[in-house]
């Protein structure tokens, strides 16, 4: 079985500039969730989606984070204009059903610079 | 407000020797807790799950204590390896939320 697999693993782009996040999940989980740690934080979640519909997005930090799952199966995690606190590591996880053990993926290390 | 802190930060102990690993946490409601290891550049994988009944449970060099009253958990790690240096964070998990710690990064020297 594939696990959570993340793209892309590393980007560095400037403050100002666009930035679209991928995860795909284990195939078969309808639940897939964003997560975020920013550097001497905690990881912090983001939002949640069950199949295509977003099931919580109370982590979502602001309006310039725009997550989609068209499909319901992969998931990107669009960044737009970023600035300079966005910087972190974007995690994926996804579980079968909810409340079952979330499979995290490698995460993509965003530096804005 | 919903907490998890873990202690120490950083660990660095030699090749064989054991260590303990704390987790306090102020989380309300509680459902279960998780200990995960994170290499670097890599996601967290789940070691143990404790749920508020269990007050230990191994696998394999991992032993994972949970005080419910106190709302405490450890870590025990037996005869480190070198393969054991990672990160290793608590999370706690509220009505389906996963609540993380900042984890504590351990070294495993030769």
């Amino acid at each position: 079985e594939a696990g959570v697999t993340q793209f892309p693993s590393h980007s560095v782009i400037e403050k100002g500039q666009t930035v679209t996040l991928r995860c795909d999940p284990i195939s078969g989980h309808d639940n897939l969730y964003w997560y975020r740690r920013v550097m001497g934080k905690e990881i912090k979640f983001l939002l949640h989606f069950v199949k295509e519909s977003k099931q919580d997005e109370s982590g979502m930090p602001n309006n310039r984070f725009l997550a989609e799952r068209t499909g319901g199966t992969y998931s990107t995690l669009k960044v737009q204009p970023a600035e300079l606190e966005d910087s972190g590591v974007y995690f994926c996880a996804s579980s079968r059903r909810e409340g079952e053990p979330q499979h995290f993926g490698d995460g993509t290390r965003l530096s804005i610079l | 407000k919903n907490q998890v802190e873990q202690s120490p930060q950083s660990l660095i102990i030699l090749e064989g020797k054991n260590c303990t690993l704390q987790c306090n946490y102020t989380v309300s409601p509680f459902s279960n807790l998780r200990w995960y290891k994170q290499d670097t550049g890599r996601g967290p994988v789940s070691l143990t799950i404790m749920t508020f009944s269990e007050n230990t449970k191994s696998n394999g060099r991992y032993t994972a204590t949970l005080d419910a009253d106190t709302k405490q958990s450890s870590l025990h790690i037996t005869a480190s390896q070198l393969s054991d240096s990672a990160s290793y964070i608590c999370v706690v998990i509220s009505q389906g939320n996963l609540i993380f710690g900042k984890g504590t990064k351990l070294s495993v020297k030769p």
